[in-house]
Parts: C-alpha cells; sequence; structure tokens
C-alpha cells in the first residue's frame, strides 16, 4: 500500500516551454501533497504544500507563477513549470500525505532537462 | 523551529558490519522523526518512523533506530550490511500541528565494500 507515482519520470524541453508533472497517490487518498526539489548530491528542498480544492502555499523563495500546483482531488496533483529555463533543471519529487497517519509518502521522481 | 542534523555525509562500511547513521534532531515540541532511503535517480521509500510509541523502532529491510530524548537522537543502526544497503540516506522530522510538512539532513551517502 501507499504507493505514489509520478508522471513523465524524465522530460527534455526547450527553454520557453512549459512542463507538467503529475503526482498521483494510486491507493490512498491525500489531502495533502508536497513538492520538492533535489539538486545532484543535496537533499530535498520543500517547494509548496498542496491542499485538495484549494489553493498551494508556497515556500519563501518560489515563485508561484513559475511554479503552478492544482490539487483538483484527492488522489492527484499537478505541477507545471511555465517558461522554464535551464536554471530549472532539477530532480523533482512529489510526496502525498495519508490522512490518518500523516506519513508522507513518495513519488519516483522526474528529471526535468531545459534546454 | 524544528531542524535535522546529520553526522557524517559519507559513510563506508565492510560487508557483514554494523551499521549506524547518525541523527540529531532540534524541537520545541515532541518530533516525528523518520528515516528515509533513496537510491539512485529515484525517488525516496520511508525505512521507518517514530510516532511517540515505542522508543525502538523496526523498519524494513532490517534495520531499526531508537528514540533517545536524553540525547535528542534517532540513529539508524542495521546489525550487518548488505551490498544493496547502499543508498543515501535521510533522516527527517515534523511534529503535530505543522501541517505535516518534513524537514529533511542533508542525508548520509553509505557506502559498502566487499
Amino acid at each position: 500500500g501507499a504507493v505514489v507515482s509520478q508522471h513523465p519520470s524524465r522530460v527534455i524541453c526547450k527553454s520557453g516551454t512549459s512542463v507538467k508533472i503529475e503526482c498521483r497517490s494510486l491507493d490512498f487518498q491525500a489531502t495533502t501533497m508536497f513538492w520538492y526539489r533535489q539538486f545532484p548530491k543535496q537533499s530535498l528542498m520543500l517547494m509548496a504544500t498542496s491542499n485538495e480544492g484549494s489553493k498551494a502555499t508556497y515556500e519563501q523563495g518560489v515563485e508561484k507563477d513559475k511554479f503552478l500546483i492544482n490539487h483538483a482531488s484527492l488522489t492527484l496533483s499537478t505541477l507545471t513549470v511555465t517558461s522554464a529555463h535551464p536554471e530549472d533543471s532539477s530532480f523533482y519529487i512529489c510526496s502525498a500525505s495519508q490522512a490518518d497517519t500523516g506519513t508522507q509518502y513518495f513519488g519516483p521522481g522526474t528529471r526535468l532537462t531545459v534546454l | 523551529a524544528q531542524s535535522v542534523t546529520q553526522l557524517g555525509s559519507h559513510v563506508s562500511v565492510s560487508e557483514g558490519a554494523l551499521v549506524l547513521l547518525r541523527c540529531n534532531y532540534s524541537s520545541s515540541v515532541p518530533p516525528y522523526l523518520f528515516w528515509y532511503v533513496q537510491y539512485p535517480n529515484q525517488g525516496l521509500q520511508l525505512l521507518l518512523k517514530y510516532t511517540s510509541a515505542a522508543t525502538l523502532v523496526k523498519g524494513i529491510n532490517g534495520f531499526e533506530a531508537e528514540f533517545k530524548k536524553s540525547e535528542t537522537s534517532f540513529h539508524l543502526t542495521k546489525p550487518s550490511a548488505h551490498m544493496s544497503d547502499a543508498a543515501e540516506y535521510f533522516c527527517a522530522v515534523s511534529y503535530t500541528g505543522g501541517g505535516n510538512k518534513l524537514t529533511f539532513g542533508t542525508g548520509t551517502q553509505l557506502k559498502v565494500e566487499l
């Protein structure tokens, strides 16, 4: 149980384009999902907290107009990187919080490369 | 505010030897503590968690961790390392009322040698 999927696992795009990443909780409902960014050989940096049916809460320094988050259902959250630039290249990981335990379960991550 | 310190960014052990990965936390309220493992180019997998029940927590793959309030520690151990244990390990803390937000340590890369 407690499986979280992400799609796509890897994406390469041109500078200026937008990229959408999906995060799904497959076998449980998640009222809260989180989006992280991880640079090579570094820890995870929380970007935003996504609550179903409401606006996401962004961490300090994260541009909300750059990283659009939508949490339309209890099993799906999306992160859209708008007008991507090479500095947005990174490993993006989502997690879903199990309501009864609060434990976060992580997706496999999405490797974004912006050319 | 909560924080986590992982001592040793790299730990190397021989196969069959004891694994000890250190984690110290700082929290003004009772914490929830977690250990996650990350294999290259993958997400994080939950190894074990402490949520104020038993102080000795057993997880998957033979790992366990002991919550020691007096030492503000939550070290991860495994009696006998296996080659497949080579990975990055993250300690994390959250707390009741914190919206389940996790604060991660900087990670420890475990290397297992023959």
